[in-house]
């Protein structure tokens, strides 16, 4: 079973704050590393993948880093907004040839106004 | 923008009683998946599918679930003879290239609830 963790579990910030939070994976057998953003009652919505070991992506205040070496990624967004609060979901893919993602915890991030 | 739709919403069914759970993808993708989520658990990948065959499934995929692509436009999910522990929350998704750099594209999910 591989392990992926998301850290925090939930996240509590105000408008206009940059908050930041992070996906931990197995280090072996990398070939991947998605993040999602899930508002409730819509569908998980792809961010990000990432496959190179250093990488850094950027989508308007949301960016994101990747270390294959220490199994580990950060999510960063930048002056929260309200319209921000959703479960941001990280997936791994394992180097085995298969695509099938295998998802961390979640961290739930509500923007307070 | 193209979505993955999924129907029902919502389904409630009786324990023992057969469940099919039905998804449209993205009109032009070759590679679907299902996924599914307990309450308050990860989301868990069942299947992989491609040109009419099963590409991968993990533990959870038992003989009793089945997929099937039965015409060009529709993906489902069969379960056979439900049990309480498949309540849960049933995502499809699909690709239109194979390969880990592809973002997967979700429907919104159908919550089946087992009684």
């Amino acid at each position: 079973i591989l392990n992926v963790e998301q850290s925090p579990q939930s996240l509590h910030v105000q408008e206009g704050d940059s908050t930041n939070f992070t996906c931990s994976f197995p280090s072996s057998n990398f070939y991947a590393l998605h993040w999602y953003r899930w508002e409730t009652a819509k569908s998980p919505e792809a961010l990000f993948v990432m496959t190179l070991n250093g990488d850094e992506k950027k989508k308007g205040r949301i960016s994101a880093t990747l270390n294959t070496k220490e199994g580990y990624s950060y999510l960063y967004i930048k002056g929260s907004q309200p319209e921000d609060s959703a479960t941001y979901l990280c997936a791994f893919v394992i180097q085995t040839g298969a695509n099938n993602l295998f998802f961390g915890t979640g961290t739930r991030l509500t923007v307070i106004p | 923008e193209p979505e993955v739709t999924q129907t029902p919403s919502h389904q409630v069914t009786q324990m023992g009683q057969e469940v099919i759970l039905r998804c449209v993808p993205i009109s032009n993708h070759l590679y679907f998946y299902w996924y599914r989520q307990i309450l308050g658990q990860k989301v868990e990948f069942l299947v992989s599918f491609y040109n009419n065959e099963i590409s991968e499934k993990s533990e959870i995929f038992d003989d009793q679930f089945s997929v099937e692509r039965p015409d060009g436009s529709n993906f489902t999910l069969k379960i056979r003879s439900t049990k309480l522990e498949d309540s849960a929350m049933y995502f499809c998704a699909s690709t239109l290239l194979t390969g880990p750099r592809q973002p997967q594209h979700f429907g919104d999910g159908t919550r089946l609830s087992i009684l």
